[in-house]
């Protein structure tokens, strides 16, 4: 396994436009993670799956946002009618989950897609 | 509320000198996780280390040692003898049940090495 991939690496669109990110993680873990990473800042939760539940999205930004992991392997990110507000690093991360006695997983992450709008 | 501050933004050294990156945290719950991460310019988080919070004893790994002080709610990254390839983003956070073991991050550090 070469670890979390991404693509597209870097895509440039214009305001107004519909993007998708997607993810590979590592086969082996359970729970794929989405932030957000702006310059100068840490990165920024957006949403997380456990396998092809999707735990928590209440931090996504707004409804323009969505993901999906229909088989619990891969995933997509969708950002709809893209505002120039949006152009940042989008970051997927893996972890394997083996109970919540096992206590905050080790995330490893790709090397994130990076979102330009015109 | 949980909290993790970073108060460098950025520091620059030469080559071969110690370097220290601070990290204070803030959380009400007792059982709770500290984590280093590293971001180089390729942009992809490298984990470093994990430590919870029962767990004082400081941590060496080649160069890079952890000083953990819960009296001072501290968990700060040493770098001995620094070399142009630990120029990076370094990132410390927190995680706690109090956050759902989600990830509570600080701003980062750029650290700098000149060589």
């Amino acid at each position: 396994d070469t670890g979390v991939s991404q693509n597209p690496r870097h895509k440039i669109t214009k305001r107004g436009q519909n993007v998708t990110f997607r993810c590979d993680p590592i086969s082996e873990h359970n729970r794929l993670y989405w932030y957000r990473q702006t310059l100068g800042q840490g990165p920024e939760f957006l949403t997380y799956f456990q396998n092809e539940a999707q735990l928590e999205k209440s931090r996504l930004l707004s409804d323009r946002f969505s993901a999906e992991r229909p088989k619990g392997s891969f995933s997509t990110l969708e950002i709809q009618r893209t505002e120039q507000g949006d152009s940042a690093m989008y970051l997927c991360a893996s972890s394997f989950f083996s109970g919540i006695r096992s206590g905050a997983n080790v995330l490893t992450f790709g090397a994130g897609s990076r979102l330009t709008v015109l | 509320a949980q909290k993790v501050t970073q108060a460098q933004t950025e520091i620059s050294v030469v080559e071969k000198e110690d370097v220290t990156l601070d990290c204070v945290y803030e959380t009400r719950d007792t059982t709770y996780y500290l984590f280093w991460y590293k971001q180089p310019p390729s942009g992809e988080l490298v984990f470093l280390i994990r430590r919870n919070s029962f767990d004082e004893q400081n941590e060496i790994s080649g160069r890079y040692s952890w000083n953990f002080q819960k009296s001072t709610s501290s968990f700060n990254f040493t770098i001995t003898a620094s070399q142009v390839v630990d120029s990076a983003v370094y990132f410390c956070a927190l995680s706690s049940m109090d956050s759902n073991y989600q990830l509570i991050w600080g701003a980062g550090t750029k650290l700098i090495i000149k060589p």
